[in-house]
């Protein structure tokens, strides 16, 4: 059962461009919703986070969108470059002592 | 270079035989979380400990236990070793036991069951 579901799989985009990674979930008692940088070679870092009492917090490039009534939230990476390329896993928790559920990652490739 | 040390990196083993994993936590860093990365399931948390107890448990086997000593470095044992069991295995640390508090994932170790 997959409780964080995450898409595209992968997504070439270019330099310059926006990225946008989508991730849906079912579990309403979710309330905090991290998301995960990883480089090859290398474990994921945490990158933004975000809960559910705002819609859209945003650092530098990078910017969640929260649609609480849709039980959805989005990564948009603005003016992506080819160092961003890398897998962007979503996750989701509820009540801090619950496991960190993760989606299945999306590989962004930047060509320049 | 997040802080989080594992060892080793690599490990290649036969069906059946047991190993451990080891990680060492950012200093200052209380608790520890064990996670497997592999291509077919994703991220999965195993098992966190916080200050040497065990707080939360995941996806772990019965085959595979875990522990955090006093100096709060964690060992992951996996025993009866399958293929399946093939994968990236990360540790992460963070000052609290809340999943609220921010991850730091170690470098991971690879282990290949053949």
């Amino acid at each position: 059962q997959q409780q964080v579901k995450q898409s595209p799989q992968s997504l070439i985009v270019q330099k310059g461009g926006i990225s946008i990674i989508n991730c849906a979930y079912e579990n309403t008692a979710f309330d905090y919703f991290p998301w995960y940088q990883q480089f090859p070679g290398k474990g994921p870092a945490l990158l933004i986070a975000i809960r559910p009492d705002v819609s859209e917090k945003k650092e530098g490039r990078f910017t969640i969108s929260f649609n609480k009534s849709a039980k959805q939230f989005s990564l948009h990476i603005m003016d992506s470059q080819p160092g961003d390329s890398a897998t962007y896993f979503c996750a989701a928790t509820q009540g801090g002592s619950e496991k960190l559920v993760f989606g299945k990652g999306t590989k962004l490739t930047v060509n320049p | 270079d997040s802080g989080v040390t594992q060892t080793p990196k690599h490990l290649i083993t036969a069906t059946g035989q047991r190993v451990t994993l080891r990680c060492s936590p950012r200093s200052g860093d209380l608790s520890v979380y064990w996670y497997q990365q592999s291509l077919d399931q994703g991220l999965q948390f195993l098992i966190q400990y916080y200050n040497g107890e065990e707080r939360a448990k995941g996806n772990i086997l019965e085959r595979f236990s875990a522990q955090q000593f006093p100096d709060l470095h964690s060992e992951l044992n996996l025993s009866s070793l399958e293929l399946g069991d093939s994968a990236l295995y990360f540790c992460a640390s963070s000052v609290g036991g809340s999943f609220y508090n921010e991850q730091f994932f170690g470098p991971g170790t690879r282990l290949t069951v053949l």
